[in-house]
C-alpha cells in the first residue's frame, strides 16, 4: 500500500462549488504540505502544517483552506472552485525527528490529484 | 530571483549513456537542502537524491550522483547508464535553512524532460 494517499485522483467540478481533497499518510512523519503544479511552473506551495495545531500558508494559499485533522490526515479545500484552480495538486509529507538526527528532511509525495474546474 | 533555475527545458538522450541536468541555485543562506525528483508520464514524484549544502562528498544513489559544486551554486544530477524507464520530467529543489528547518518549503525549478531514446 502507498504511503501517502491522496483521494481523489480525479475531480472534474464547475465555478463556484466547494470542493475538498484529502490527503493521509502512514509514513508517521508530522509534516504535512500541500502543493499545486501547473505546466511548465513546477510545484508551488499552497499551505503547510507541522504538526496538528499548527498551519501556515505557502506562497500561493488565497482560494484555499486546509484542514490537519489528525496526524496523518490534511485536507485542502477550494471553497468556491474558479478555472484558474485547474491543476495536479500533490501532498506532501516529511519527518521532522529524522532531521534532528542528520537525516534529510526529504518530503515524500503523494500520486496527485488531477482538477479541472468548468 | 527564481531560487532554481533549470535551464534545460529537454534533454536527449542514447540509451546506456549518461546525462547531466542542470540546476543552479541562488540562495544566501550558508545551510541549505538540494533535492532531485523525478516525474515519470503517469505524474507521481519519486524522490532521487539529496545534498545537503554542508556535504563534504557528492551525493550518490545508484546510478544517480549529484555534481555539487558549491561556489558555483550548481547541484546537477547526473544519471549514469540511462534505461528507456529513466525518461521523464526531472525537478530540482532546494530548502533554504538547515534540515527541519521552520522554513519548512521547497522551492522547485521548473523542470527538465529527458528523453532516452533506444
Amino acid at each position: 500500500d502507498a504511503d501517502v494517499t491522496q483521494t481523489p485522483r480525479n475531480r472534474i467540478t464547475k465555478t463556484g462549488k466547494r470542493i475538498m481533497l484529502e490527503c493521509s499518510q502512514t509514513k508517521g512523519h508530522d509534516r504535512m504540505y500541500w502543493y499545486r503544479q501547473d505546466p511548465g511552473l513546477g510545484l508551488r506551495l499552497i499551505y503547510y502544517s507541522f504538526d496538528v495545531k499548527d498551519i501556515n500558508k505557502g506562497e500561493i494559499s488565497d482560494g484555499y483552506s486546509v484542514s490537519r485533522q489528525a496526524q496523518a490526515k490534511f485536507s485542502l479545500s477550494l471553497e468556491s472552485a474558479i478555472p484558474n484552480q485547474t491543476a495536479l495538486y500533490f501532498c506532501a509529507t516529511s519527518d521532522f525527528r529524522r532531521s534532528l538526527t542528520g537525516g534529510a528532511d526529504t518530503q515524500y509525495f503523494g500520486p496527485g490529484t488531477r482538477l479541472t474546474v468548468l | 530571483a527564481q531560487k532554481i533555475t533549470q535551464t534545460q527545458p529537454g534533454m536527449f538522450v542514447q540509451e546506456k549513456e549518461a546525462v547531466t541536468l542542470d540546476c543552479t541555485y541562488d540562495t544566501s543562506d550558508p545551510s541549505y537542502g538540494l533535492f532531485w525528483y523525478k516525474q515519470p508520464s503517469s505524474g507521481e514524484m519519486i524522490f532521487l537524491i539529496y545534498q545537503g549544502s554542508y556535504d563534504q562528498q557528492n551525493a550518490t544513489e545508484g546510478r544517480y550522483s549529484l555534481n555539487f559544486q558549491k561556489a558555483r551554486k550548481s547541484a546537477n544530477l547526473v544519471i549514469s547508464a540511462s534505461q528507456l524507464g529513466d525518461s521523464a520530467m526531472y525537478f530540482c529543489a532546494m530548502r533554504e535553512g538547515p534540515r527541519g528547518s521552520t522554513l519548512g518549503r521547497l522551492y522547485f525549478g521548473r523542470g527538465t524532460q529527458l528523453t532516452v531514446w533506444p
